[in-house]
């Protein structure tokens, strides 16, 4: 089956600039996880949906960050105006939600905030 | 509060040794632990999880509820282990947090 599909994969950006990153999950998986990955740290959750209902957003920066799922498949999440402590690798996992509690990962965008 | 607590960054072993990445646990409820492991320039992937009671590759872990531990141990380290592991703790809802990850060394 195909992976959890991410893009882009690389981006630079200045400081107060926009940015935007897609994921498309494994076909079926009903939750879907965006994860920051700031360099010699563990990922931190940002944002939890269940289908197209945000279950857990609680360490998500709201006065720069949104992300949204529209339709319960695809995800995109925006990072608006960005910072220099922004710069990290942005991961995108998606679970079943029945049973397993496997999540699986995308290959994850990196962002340089310059 | 969750926390999942991995207290080294760097373990380092010979080819043979035998490894323990430790993994400490906070959470009021029953949670459900796991161990994700990131191979150089591949993605994370999981490794085990504490309901599955499996090996992986030769390593094993045990929740101890007790201690509030999870630690992933495995009897001879290969070269091909060298990786970063994340302990992992699952809440209601699917929710799940990471530790800070270990990254494992093994030398020849």
């Amino acid at each position: 089956e195909a992976g959890v599909a991410q893009s882009p994969r690389y981006k630079i950006i200045e400081k107060r600039q926009s940015v935007a990153f897609w994921c498309n999950p494994i076909s079926g998986h009903a939750t879907l996880y965006w994860y920051q990955q700031i360099l010699g740290q563990g990922p931190k959750l940002l944002i939890q949906f269940q289908n197209n209902g945000v279950v857990d957003d609680s360490q998500l920066p709201k006065d720069r960050f949104s992300a949204e799922r529209l339709k319960g498949v695809d995800s995109t999440l925006k990072i608006q105006p960005a910072k220099l402590e922004d710069s990290a690798v942005y991961l995108c996992a998606s679970s079943p939600g029945q049973n397993t509690g496997e999540l699986f990962f995308g290959e994850g965008s990196r962002l340089t905030v310059l | 509060a969750q926390r999942v607590t991995q207290p080294e960054k760097l373990l380092s072993v010979f080819k043979g040794a035998p490894v323990e990445l430790k993994c400490n646990y906070s959470y009021s409820g029953s949670p459900e632990l796991f161990w994700y492991v990131q191979y150089s320039r591949q993605r994370l992937q999981l490794l085990l999880r504490h309901i599955s009671r499996e090996s992986i590759k030769g390593f094993t872990a045990d929740l101890n509820k007790g201690e509030t531990s999870f630690h992933l141990k495995k009897p001879f380290a290969q070269e091909e282990d060298s990786a970063m592991y994340y302990c992992a703790l699952m809440s209601g809802g699917f929710k799940t947090i990471f530790g800070a990850g270990t990254r494992l060394f093994v030398k020849a």
